[in-house]
Parts: structure tokens; sequence; C-alpha cells
């Protein structure tokens, strides 16, 4: 099966810009999540969906940070405005669902430099 | 407070010998525990879970411990080869919410 797909896999950008990042999840998962991976830290769960509807957001930053899941397949997370601590990979990671421990497929992220 | 714990940073192990890997958690919600792996530039892969229930799941080269009463788990590689270099993330799932330690660096020298 094709894995996740993320794009673009690197993007620069000054503070103040925005960004966006798409993921295209493994067909058939219903589970979506993004998570921010800090250098030297681990994943960080910033949104999490079933379908197209948010489950869990309480750790996005939502004054700067939105996401969307449209028809519950394809999702995009967007920055704006961006600040030097955003710099970070964004990994994109999808489920079957979440029961019984359903492991994380991740894409090879999106790594973000804010300058 | 960071509710999983990896307190090793890095470990380095001759081929052939065991690695063991080590976490810690403080929330006895958490249902189910999985391990991935993490080659530079990839995304993080599944490697192995235990569900809360068990105190050890194995495949093949890799065993999973869970010591409940010291909330506690950790992954062994036997025997441990150079492509296992790579960086272990331990995960805590509670209702599919995954919360990931900061990870080991393995080093497995020929």
């Amino acid at each position: 099966e094709a894995g996740v797909a993320q794009s673009p896999r690197y993007k620069i950008i000054e503070k103040r810009q925005s960004v966006a990042f798409w993921c295209n999840p493994i067909s058939g998962h219903a589970t979506l999540y993004w998570y921010q991976q800090i250098l030297g830290q681990g994943p960080k769960l910033l949104i999490q969906f079933q379908n197209n509807g948010v489950v869990d957001d309480s750790q996005l930053p939502k004054d700067r940070f939105s996401a969307e899941r449209l028809k519950g397949v394809d999702s995009t997370l967007k920055i704006q405005p961006a600040k030097l601590e955003d710099s970070a990979v964004y990994l994109c990671a999808s489920s079957v669902g979440t029961t019984f421990g359903s492991p994380l497929h991740f894409g090879n992220g999106t790594r973000l430099t804010v300058t | 407070d960071q509710q999983v714990k990896q307190n090793s940073p890095s470990l380095s192990v001759q081929e052939g010998r065991i690695s063991i890997l080590n976490c810690d958690y403080t929330n006895s919600m958490f249902d189910y525990f999985l391990w991935y792996k993490k080659y530079p530039a990839e995304g993080p892969t599944f490697l192995i879970s235990i569900s809360s229930i068990k105190d050890k799941n194995e495949d093949g080269r890799f065993t999973v411990f869970l010591n409940k009463s010291a909330k506690h788990l950790s992954l062994h590689i036997v025997p441990s080869q150079p492509g296992d270099s790579a960086v272990y993330f331990c995960a805590a799932s509670n209702a599919g919410k995954s919360t990931f330690g900061d990870g080991t660096t393995l080093t497995v020298k020929p």
C-alpha cells in the first residue's frame, strides 16, 4: 500500500510569513494526525481528526495555526504568521482507527525553517 | 509535565549483543504502549506494541516488557545488528491519542 504522502519536504520562510503543509493519508485510514517535532524532542500532537471532524486540538496554537481535513481524506496545516520557534519538522500520520492501540503510519515530514 | 520519559538520550552496543531501551510513564490511563524506529530524514515507523493488560510481547528479535506497577517498559533487541542503528521512540496511547518520549539514539557497532 502507498504510504502517507507529505509536501513540501523542506520550506524556508521569514518570520511573520505564512506557510501551508499538505498531507494525503493511507487510503481507508479514518484517523489523521499532525505532529510537531522540534529537534532533539519527540513528536508532539497538534491536532487529531476522525474522518473530517476534529477529535483533539487542545495543543494547537489556534491564534496562528489552523488545520482542515477536506472530505475526510487530505489535510492541510497552515501557520500564519510564523514565529522563529515554529522551526521544526511537521509530521502527518494516519491510522485505521483509535482502538486497540492502532499504530500510527507517518509520512516523511516537512522540515520548516523560520528565519 | 512530561508523561512519557526516555532518560537515556543515547546507547551504544556491539553487534550481536543485547540492546535494552527504557521508558517510564506517569499516566495510569494509558492502555497501549508502542515503540517506533526513526532513520534520519524519514518519519517514525512502527516497531512493536503491547497492551496494558500484558507484560510481554515478542516479535522476532524484538521484545517489549511492561511493568505496570513501576510504570516502566523496555525494548530488548537480540541480537543487535548495525541496521538497528536509529532513534527509538517510546509512545503511550489512550483513546487513540499517542504521547511520545524524546527518543533514544541507538548505535550498533560492527
